[in-house]
């Protein structure tokens, strides 16, 4: 079964460093997305990502984050000066359509020291 | 806006007893509606979805029926299993969308005794 990949699985970084979170979305997938989850509770979307642009983002995705899709296979997501409150579990997903549901990626726990 | 509200955990049932977990969503026109479940130390799972109202979806014994009239989509199982200890995250995705993003409810942990 097609899989979502994630890499690193952990990340460990101190505040004020960049980091990039790395994702292999499903080959034949047009849409992607990151989500973060802190203390394994509530899942919060960050940014959809379609035609090589964003689609949508939330309010937590300010100006300390980006992503791109570099060459057409890799979807990155950037911090460039990571704070405390940026550890958390991220989430690449990826889908064909809204009614099949996402497909996740095992995740990156990024803990920021 | 779109919201989804979960019933509230930590849920502690024995093995082989009936699971409900409620769901409630609140969404103009008709968003499809997903269960995701996470198992300790892994990355979400898509369980189960509906797409229309009376939809029943169902995966691994697990069942949930998107209910237009009352908003809900609660998940249910006959005789769970100490395996299906997890978490468990009910969904929207936006109306009339191809592909929007989707709202998750806070989470239900369930812990399944032997």
């Amino acid at each position: 079964e097609p899989e979502v990949t994630q890499t690193p699985s952990h990340q460990v970084t101190q505040m004020g460093q960049e980091v990039i979170l790395r994702c292999v979305p499903i080959s034949n997938h047009l849409y992607f997305y990151w989500y973060r989850q802190i203390l394994g509770q509530k899942v919060e979307f960050l940014v959809s990502f379609y035609n090589n642009e964003i689609s949508e983002k939330s309010e937590i995705f300010d100006d300390q984050f980006s992503v791109e899709r570099p060459d057409g296979s890799n979807f990155t997501l950037k911090i460039r000066s990571t704070k405390l409150e940026d550890s958390a579990m991220y989430f690449c997903a990826s889908l064909t359509d809204g009614t099949y549901g996402y497909t996740f990626g095992s995740g990156t726990r990024l803990t920021v020291v | 806006g779109n919201s989804v509200t979960q019933m509230e955990g930590p849920v502690t049932l024995s093995e082989e007893a009936f699971l409900t977990i409620n769901c409630t969503y609140t969404a103009t026109g008709y968003p499809s509606l997903f269960w995701y479940v996470q198992y300790p130390g892994e990355g979400l799972q898509l369980l189960l979805k509906a797409t229309k109202a009376d939809d029943k979806g169902s995966n691994k014994g697990f069942e949930a029926t998107y209910r237009k009239e009352t908003t809900s989509f609660h998940l249910e199982k006959g005789s769970v299993q100490v395996s299906d200890s997890a978490v468990y995250f009910c969904a929207l995705t936006r109306p009339n969308t191809n592909a929007g993003k989707s709202t998750f409810g806070d989470g239900t942990t369930l812990t399944v005794k032997p």
